[in-house]
């Protein structure tokens, strides 16, 4: 089993809808959640990042945390063509707080 | 605020050359990360310092891969002898501390192709 699992997508959205984007981890202690947006041929941003259980809102994006069923989420309300990007789900280990692993990411497209 | 600075973007090499990249954190981050990228992959961590120490390097493939960060700032990775799956973007990351509160800033990262 992969320690942090994403479907690679491609997932498209039509503009203006909600996009889900879904991530599992292996490591029960596991910590602190990111998420980080990858464009095509550049390095990964940070875009959010929730610690505790619940939902986190940062504009139109929504993380949600499920540390009973190892559970991170992402939400884009009000798609938009410029969120077509692959979203890399990262989760630091419980041994250590400083190591990040990732996801293999998912591939979002918004069609207009 | 100046971000983290990667040298060369891009590098061809044949194989069985020696290759280096360079990585400059953003200032005050005592803790930079070497990743490697396959295409349509996730980043894979290849060593962590905190400071100047190597603190996880697990993943390095210690036979040809070497990495050293000097004086605790900026860090090169070497690879010698290269092979054709070496073929990857090598991503440097810093962050400031360790825990919850240090999300990684990465490096516009270096594109090795081996031939």
């Amino acid at each position: 089993q992969k320690e942090v699992e994403q479907n690679s997508g491609p997932l498209s959205v039509p503009e203006g809808a909600i996009a889900s984007l879904n991530c599992t981890y292996s490591d029960r202690g596991s910590q602190s959640f990111f998420w980080y947006r990858q464009y095509s041929g550049k390095s990964p941003e940070l875009i959010m990042s929730i610690y505790s259980n619940g939902d986190k809102e940062d504009g139109r994006f929504t993380a949600q945390l499920n540390k009973a069923s190892q559970y991170v989420s992402l939400l884009i309300r009000d798609s938009q063509p410029s969120d077509s990007a692959t979203y890399l789900c990262a989760v630091t280990g419980y041994s250590s707080a400083s190591k990040i692993i990732f996801g293999s990411g998912t591939r979002l497209s918004i069609r207009p | 605020e100046a971000g983290v600075v990667q040298s060369p973007r891009y590098k061809i090499i044949e194989k069985k050359q020696p290759v280096a990249f360079w990585c400059n954190p953003i200032s005050g981050h005592n803790t930079l990360y070497w990743y490697r990228q396959n295409l349509g992959q996730g980043p894979e961590l290849l060593i962590r310092y905190e400071n100047e120490e190597a603190v996880d390097d697990s993943q390095l493939p210690k036979d040809r891969f070497s990495a050293e960060r000097l004086k605790g700032v900026d860090s090169t990775l070497k690879i010698q002898p290269a092979e054709l799956g070496d073929s990857a973007v090598y991503l440097c990351a810093s962050s400031f501390g360790q825990g919850r509160n240090s999300p990684l800033h990465f490096g516009n990262g270096t594109r090795l192709t081996v031939t």
